[in-house]
């Protein structure tokens, strides 16, 4: 099935500090993706579409630059928590739709636990 | 605002019983839903896809859709204590755009 490949899978950081994420087709190529945070016990909350070559596209409430995103090629989108502060802390998820396969379902990177202390 | 309404459960079934899951959406104009499951601490795992109604079945999961009620629900035959997860409806909205639902927890009881 497809693969998405996301790093790091855990990172702790001071405050003020940033911290960068990447996610990876391994096995397709993906012109869109997406990324997700995750709060305990809550939801996947969508936070913004990636988009190779061009400006990703912000979910209502999403600070742009906090959240920056880049997708530069059609196998990577990074995500960079600028500035992080604790209530930063929370499960990020990116995901791309399988393009061609069975309707594209979104399929997941395992996830990056950040913690901000 | 497009929203996906679930259960939070949590529902408790016994090895071997039945499990019945149920999700319904606001935009009248979606056409691909998604069932994924949640493990504690772990990225979703798609489970299945539906975009025509009736059912689908795909050994012990049967998803079924009705788009005039807005509604989808997935059903677990033969249920088993590794069944036990937090399980997700999603529905695409628009391109690949997908929302999710809050999730249903379900413990499968040996």
């Amino acid at each position: 099935g497809a693969v998405v490949s996301q790093h790091p899978s855990r990172v702790i950081c001071k405050s003020g500090t940033s911290v960068k994420i990447e996610c990876r087709s391994l096995d397709f190529q993906a012109t869109t993706m997406f990324w997700y945070r995750q709060f305990p016990k809550k939801s996947l909350m969508l936070m913004a579409t990636s988009n190779e070559g061009s400006k990703a596209t912000y979910e209502q409430g999403v600070e742009k630059d906090k959240f920056l995103i880049n997708h530069a090629s059609l196998t990577l989108s990074t995500l960079t928590v600028t500035s992080a502060h604790p209530e930063d802390s929370s499960f990020y998820i990116c995901s791309a739709p399988a393009f061609g396969r069975d309707n594209s379902p979104l399929h997941f990177g395992n996830g990056t636990r950040l913690t901000v202390t | 605002q497009k929203e996906v309404e679930q259960n939070s459960g949590p529902l408790s079934v016994p090895e071997g019983a039945i499990a019945s899951l149920n999700c319904t959406y606001s935009d009248r104009g979606s056409q691909s839903f998604f069932w994924y499951r949640q493990y504690s601490g772990k990225s979703p795992e798609l489970i299945m896809f539906i975009y025509s109604n009736g059912d689908k079945e795909d050994g012990r999961f049967t998803a079924q859709l009705n788009k005039a009620s807005q509604y989808v629900s997935l059903l677990i035959r033969d249920s088993q204590p590794s069944d036990s997860a937090t399980y997700l409806c999603a529905v695409r909205v628009g391109g690949f755009k997908t929302i999710f639902g809050a999730g249903t927890r379900l413990f499968v009881k040996a």
